[in-house]
């Protein structure tokens, strides 16, 4: 099973762009679907994408296509998620997550990072 | 898009009493890939179900998990104190979605 480690809150303006990183440990990598979800105060999860490194081909939720882009480094165990066009209704906790070691490449979270908050704010 | 509802969107019980979430997908859940999540303030979710049925680690057999298709349930027997929280439902079988959670309040 997989540790997830995010990067820490960032501040942006609006119209600029944000890269957020989750670093992952303690088992392969490559193999894990990677899911990003987000959460705005007060509101529901909302799933923005996600990748499996070995395949290196992101998927995108309808509503960020274009927006949003999904990466991962299999030489440093980090995947990104960068979210460009930056409006205050992007303002939220940006969480990765994994699933179980037995369903590896299923898009649902048995591990979650501690979350990104990021503050979109003129 | 496969639309997750969830209802109630909040629940009033008491500690002792049943819970009975559902989630009504509009489209039907490939393999019954349907997920459950409980969710505390100021906290990460938590997996609770996978497989519309799998329990996951750490949550006792109070919580159990049903449905298929369409009409998918997340049943809690007995309430006790921790278990008060949102509860959010996740389909995997297609592009993933999240209902909008259900509220489960001490009465």
């Amino acid at each position: 099973q997989l540790q997830l480690v995010q990067s820490g809150a960032e501040v942006k303006k609006p119209g600029s762009s944000v890269k957020v990183s989750c670093k992952a440990s303690g088992d392969t990598f490559s193999s894990y679907a990677i899911s990003w979800v987000r959460q705005a105060p007060g509101q529901g999860l909302e799933w923005m994408g996600g990748i499996i490194p070995i395949y290196g081909t992101p998927d995108y939720a309808q509503k960020f296509q274009g927006r949003v882009t999904i990466t991962a480094d299999t030489s440093t165990s980090t995947a990104y998620m960068e979210l460009s066009g930056l409006r205050s209704d992007d303002t939220a906790v940006y969480y990765c997550g994994s699933p179980s070691p037995d369903w590896v490449s299923h898009y649902f979270m048995d591990v979650w990072g501690k979350g990104t908050t990021v503050t979109v704010s003129s | 898009e496969n639309v997750l509802t969830q209802s109630p969107a909040t629940l009033s019980l008491s500690p002792g009493e049943r819970a009975t979430l559902s989630c009504r997908a509009s489209h039907s859940v490939l393999n019954n890939y349907l997920a459950w999540y409980q969710q505390k303030p100021g906290q990460a979710p938590r997996l609770l179900i996978y497989g519309a049925s799998t329990r996951a680690t750490g949550f006792p057999d109070r919580f159990s998990g049903s449905g298929s298709g369409t009409d998918f349930t997340l049943t809690i027997t007995s309430l006790e104190p921790d278990d008060f929280a949102v509860y959010y439902c996740q389909q995997y079988g297609g592009s993933p979605t999240f209902g909008r959670g259900t509220r489960l309040e001490i009465k």
